[in-house]
């Protein structure tokens, strides 16, 4: 079984300032781990993604996540917030059967960002 | 580029009438998958195609059917669309060789029903 449990509905930073995007999983396996942006009615785009290979992943447009097995967590970071990544963005934990990956999808997180 | 696409944008059906909406893929994978996303919700997958072998979830109406006629297209078919059946469908594909694969999202067809 695999879950994931993101930590905040809704962030709210200023433009120029981190931003912190909280999650964790659990999963029987060694996970695969995932993080999407959604833009207002868009489709998911991949920011990341996690293979067990290097534990910090670096993204599109200035994001990046520490995988810690340790703590479970997947945090996404990124040092300064722009007003386009004003979006919704899921964590995903995925589950490879056969060949067929299926996706566990957090309950995702709205960025905000205040000019 | 490669990229999955898919027709309309924006669908408007009555309550009940049958409604088809289309996704085609220029990656060459092998999985294609439907996802229902309502609004402020994850993606809830509906079923997938692992080249022409179809996997439903076991959640999934019967009021929901899919088609594959080639690896390029895969058709979501609701019979008779119910107010509750108003959302987002996203399209996703993957290659399904195995080890830690992608899936690639469309931009989502909107469907309203009235």
């Amino acid at each position: 079984a695999q879950s994931v449990t993101q930590l905040d509905s809704h962030v709210s930073v200023s433009e120029g300032t981190p931003v912190l995007l909280r999650c964790n999983y659990s999963s029987s396996y060694s996970p695969s781990l995932f993080w999407y942006v959604q833009h207002p009615n868009k489709g998911l785009q991949l920011l990341l993604k996690y293979t067990s290979a290097a534990t910090l992943v670096k993204g599109i447009n200035g994001f990046e996540a520490e995988f810690k097995k340790s703590e479970t967590s997947f945090h996404l970071t990124k040092p300064s917030a722009h007003m386009s990544d004003a979006a919704e963005y899921f964590c995903v934990v995925s589950l490879n059967l056969f060949g067929n990956e299926k996706l566990t999808f957090g309950t995702g997180t709205r960025l905000t960002i205040i000019p | 580029d490669a990229m999955v696409i898919q027709n309309p944008r924006y669908q408007v059906t009555q309550f009940g009438k049958p409604v088809t909406l289309s996704c085609s893929q220029t990656l060459n994978h092998n999985v294609m998958y439907w996802y229902q996303q309502k609004s402020s919700q994850a993606p809830k997958l509906l079923f997938h195609y692992y080249d022409k072998d179809f996997n439903n979830e076991a959640d999934t109406p019967d009021n929901f059917q899919s088609r594959r006629p080639n690896t390029s297209f895969c058709f979501l078919d609701i019979r008779s669309p119910g107010l509750g059946d108003a959302a987002m469908y996203l399209c996703a594909t993957s290659g399904g060789g195995g080890g830690t694969d992608t899936q690639y999202f469309g931009p989502g067809t909107r469907l309203t029903v009235l």
